[in-house]
This record gives structure tokens, sequence and C-alpha cells, in this order.
């Protein structure tokens, strides 16, 4: 149980152009996600803290213009990279905080990732 | 200063051997502690948490906490070619998780 799946798993687009990342949680409801981004060789940098049915909190130096996060229910969060550049060529990963295993107190159920390549 | 600092590796070690990995965090109010394995291309998945001082043990993996040096290490015994993959140190700080940049892990046949 309590898993995150992604969609899509890899997109290419053109610069300038708008990509819509879906995050859900298909068998919990998750109340909070996380939205990281991951550049080669780099660790996850978290982007944004995606609360259901209201504004998501942002980490300082991301730009909430451009990157837009929506968590409309319980089992989905989109992020929207708006004119996207090269420069947001990145692994985009979501979590989703779900129930605790036996032992721990914060379980983040991870998804696959996606992976954006901006030409 | 970075909020939690791994060495980047690579680690190389021999099949069957112990793999040692380290972990500072600069919160000394953080309570809780997380290892990640990364697969190439693919997102972490947990291991291994910790919440007190002491050893932790989980099949062939060990985690070590001591919060007075900050300190937070991960052991891989009888390491297989399997394990072969980055390692990350998560700590939560508030609700958020900060994460290091990650040990590279090879397990030579």
């Amino acid at each position: 149980g309590a898993v995150v799946s992604q969609h899509p798993s890899w997109v290419i687009c053109k610069s300038g152009t708008s990509v819509k990342i879906e995050c859900r949680s298909l068998d919990f409801q998750a109340t909070t996600m996380f939205w990281y981004r991951q550049f080669p060789k780099q660790s996850l940098m978290l982007m944004a803290t995606s609360n259901e049915g209201s504004k998501a909190t942002y980490e300082q130096g991301v730009e909430k213009d451009k990157f837009l996060i929506n968590h409309a229910s319980l089992t989905l969060s989109t992020l929207t990279v708006t004119s996207a550049h090269p420069e947001d060529s990145s692994f985009y990963i979501c979590s989703a905080r779900g129930p605790l295993l036996a032992g721990v107190q914060e379980t983040q159920y991870f998804g696959p990732g996606t992976r954006l390549l901006v030409l | 200063q970075k909020e939690v600092e791994q060495n980047s590796g690579p680690l190389s070690v021999p099949e069957g051997a112990i793999a040692s990995l380290n972990c500072t965090y600069s919160d000394r109010g953080s309570q809780s502690f997380f290892w990640y394995r990364q697969y190439s291309g693919k997102s972490p998945e947990l291991i291994m948490s910790i919440y007190s001082n002491g050893d932790k043990e989980d099949g062939r993996f060990t985690a070590q906490l001591n919060k007075a040096s900050q300190y937070v290490s991960l052991l891989i015994r009888d390491s297989q070619p399997s394990d072969s993959a980055t390692y990350l140190c998560a700590v939560k700080v508030d609700y958020k998780l900060s994460f290091g940049a990650g040990t590279t892990v090879t397990v030579r046949a």
C-alpha cells in the first residue's frame, strides 16, 4: 500500500511552453504533498509544500508564479512549470505524507519522478 | 553552512564488506533522522529512520545517532552489489525534510 504515482514520467518541451505534472496518492489520502527538484549529482531540493484546499508554501528562491501548484483534492496535486526554459530541465519528484509506518514518525512516500527536458 | 552534509563519495567496497556512511547536520533542534536509498534515475526509498541516541538495527542496516555531535551514520553489513546506489541522509526540520547531497556507494563483486 501507500503508492504515489506521477505523470508523465518523461516530458520534452520547447522553451516557452508550460508543462503540468500530476502527483497522485493511489490508496491513501494525503493532506500534504511536497514537490522537490533534483539536478544531476545533487540532492533533493524542496520547492514547495502543498496542502489540500489551501495555497502552497514555497521555499525561498522558488518563484510561485513560475511553478504553479494546485492541491485540489486529497489524492491529487499538480505542478505546472510555466514558460519553461532550459534551466528548468530537471528531475521533479513529489512526495505525499501518508500512513505512518510502525516506529516511523514521518512517512513521506515518494513518487517515481518526472524528468523534464526543455529544449 | 548546509543543513545536512555528507561525503559525496564514491565509496567503493568489496562484496561482503561493511559500508560506512556519515552525515552531519546543523540544526541542533532536529529530532528525526532518515536514510534513503536512491538508485540512478529513480526516486528515493526509505530504508531507516532513527530518533534517539544510539544504534538502531534493521537487517543488514544499522543507523547510529549522536545528537550531541550532530552526527548520524549508516552501516551496511555484508554489502551486496544490489546495495550500489546513492544514500541520502535526511533530517526533519520543522515539518520538512532537508536532504544531504548523498553518498554514492559501489559494491564490487
